[in-house]
């Protein structure tokens, strides 16, 4: 059966220092990953997809990038995090949708805090 | 630019009642979810919605979809407090290989004894 792992849980960081977030899955291969940030009392904004190694798209303008170096490794970084940063970050992947892929399957999460 | 609205934004009900939470979306879309959060934690999937006039139940729980109205309804029968939490509506963007998905704003549920 197909996981997706994230990590860390939560993460408090100070205002201009770097940030790296990972999320990984297991049970399956050439998956679409996604990244999906939840701000305080909202909805969920995408913020970026990739379709295979190296493949990013960026949804909205914004201070984070993504990597994608490995299969089923995606990750979310910043050089230098803003305060308007902190929010419930949320990785999550699915298959193509010519393959059925209509599920899309969420990890845990990470609380990031930026003082 | 596909929008989805939620409403209500938030909901305070009685064990036992029945009540409905309603999802708008603004253009055309061939799939709609709903998700489940509760405090602090992920997304739960309660349904995915792939045609006019699909209708899913879970328990206490049915979800509907309107494809031409553009509108998805979450109701719950006789509420119980495990139902509290935030739920989510969310609507496929047309076209594409990747399942990339619009959020509504989320309907805050609290069921109070």
């Amino acid at each position: 059966s197909q996981t997706i792992h994230q990590w860390p849980a939560t993460l408090v960081q100070p205002v201009g220092s770097p940030l790296s977030l990972e999320c990984t899955v297991e049970g399956t291969s050439n998956p679409n990953l996604y990244w999906y940030r939840q701000a305080a009392g909202r909805g969920l904004q995408l913020l970026f997809y990739s379709v295979g190694i190296g493949q990013i798209s960026s949804e909205v303008p914004q201070n984070l990038s993504a990597s994608r170096p490995q299969d089923r490794q995606f990750i979310l970084s910043s050089k230098k995090l803003l305060l308007s940063d902190s929010g419930f970050y949320l990785c999550a992947w699915s298959l193509l949708r010519t393959q059925g892929g209509e599920k899309l399957f969420f990890g845990s999460g990470t609380q990031l805090s930026v003082l | 630019e596909l929008k989805v609205e939620q409403n209500p934004l938030f909901l305070s009900m009685q064990e036992g009642k029945n009540y409905t939470i309603y999802c708008n979306y603004s253009t055309t879309s061939d799939r709609l979810y709903w998700y489940r959060q509760d405090p602090g934690k992920s997304l739960e999937s309660l349904f995915v919605l792939l045609s006019n006039g699909a209708v899913k139940q879970e328990g206490r729980l049915m979800a509907s979809l309107d494809t031409k109205a553009r509108l998805s309804t979450l109701h719950i029968t006789a509420a119980v407090h495990d139902l509290s939490a935030t739920y989510f509506c969310a609507v496929g963007r047309p076209g594409g290989a990747t399942n990339k998905l619009i959020f509504g704003t989320g309907t805050l549920l609290a069921v109070q004894p």
